[in-house]
């Protein structure tokens, strides 16, 4: 079955500085991959996602994640912190790739806190 | 609306009551999900409709977990004799269907229902 970890529960960052928030895959095939973020009392809203072609995939609110396929892993990332990205990132992969379900399968989730 | 509607938000329910929560997807959306999102967990799949058909309902943790989707949008998840364990928050989420296109995997939730239960 499809599955990504994400290694830290949460990440701690100045404002201003560059972010990293880490993800790895587990998949058979290609993976189809995506970032997601929860704001407080927000549903999810979706940020990016790599399905084929270049491996820097670019998104909302300045956000980027790049895809290595030697380690697995689709790594979320800003140049530039803003407090008010605060908030729940989750990293998913799509299941059963073979068919046409979009069902997603989400890793447990990474708070992400910037400080002035 | 222009965006995923649940209700209730908030749902505070007595160990063994029925519960019925309620999803009014984006207009025109083929795809709708449930998910269910345990206190410091990522989201897990329930159920899946295209249009009124229910083609996975792998993730329902059990048989006291139902969901309907009779004219193909709104769509209710029901719970009965709810239990301590079912204590989460139940999103909902819509998304065009286009499996293969360029909008696969874009998922618009919304702001989920939170289930309680004493």
């Amino acid at each position: 079955a499809q599955s990504v970890a994400q290694p830290e529960d949460q990440v701690n960052v100045a404002e201003g500085n560059p972010l990293t928030v880490k993800c790895t895959y587990s998949v058979s095939g290609n993976p189809y991959l995506f970032w997601y973020v929860q704001y407080p009392n927000r549903g999810l809203q979706f940020l990016l996602k790599y399905i084929t072609g270049d491996n820097l995939v670019k998104g909302s609110y300045g956000f980027e994640a790049e895809f290595n396929k030697s380690q697995t892993s689709f790594h979320l990332k800003k140049p530039s912190a803003l407090v008010s990205d605060s908030a729940l990132y989750f990293c998913a992969v799509r299941d059963r790739v073979d068919t046409g379900f979009q069902k997603l399968v989400f890793g447990t989730g990474t708070r992400l806190l910037v400080s002035p | 609306g222009a965006g995923v509607s649940q209700s209730p938000r908030y749902k505070v329910a007595k160990r063994g009551q029925d519960v019925a929560l309620r999803c009014d997807p984006i207009s025109g959306h083929v795809s709708l999900f449930w998910y269910q999102q345990a206190l410091g967990q990522g989201p897990e799949f329930l159920t899946y409709f295209q249009n009124e058909a229910q083609l996975d309902k792998s993730g329902l943790p059990s048989d006291r977990f139902f969901a309907e989707r009779p004219e193909g949008s709104v769509s209710t998840l029901k719970i009965q004799r709810t239990q301590q364990e079912d204590s989460a928050v139940y999103l909902c989420a819509s998304s065009l269907g286009l499996a293969g296109g360029v909008k696969a995997g874009e998922l618009f939730f919304g702001e989920g229902s939170r289930l309680t239960v004493l």
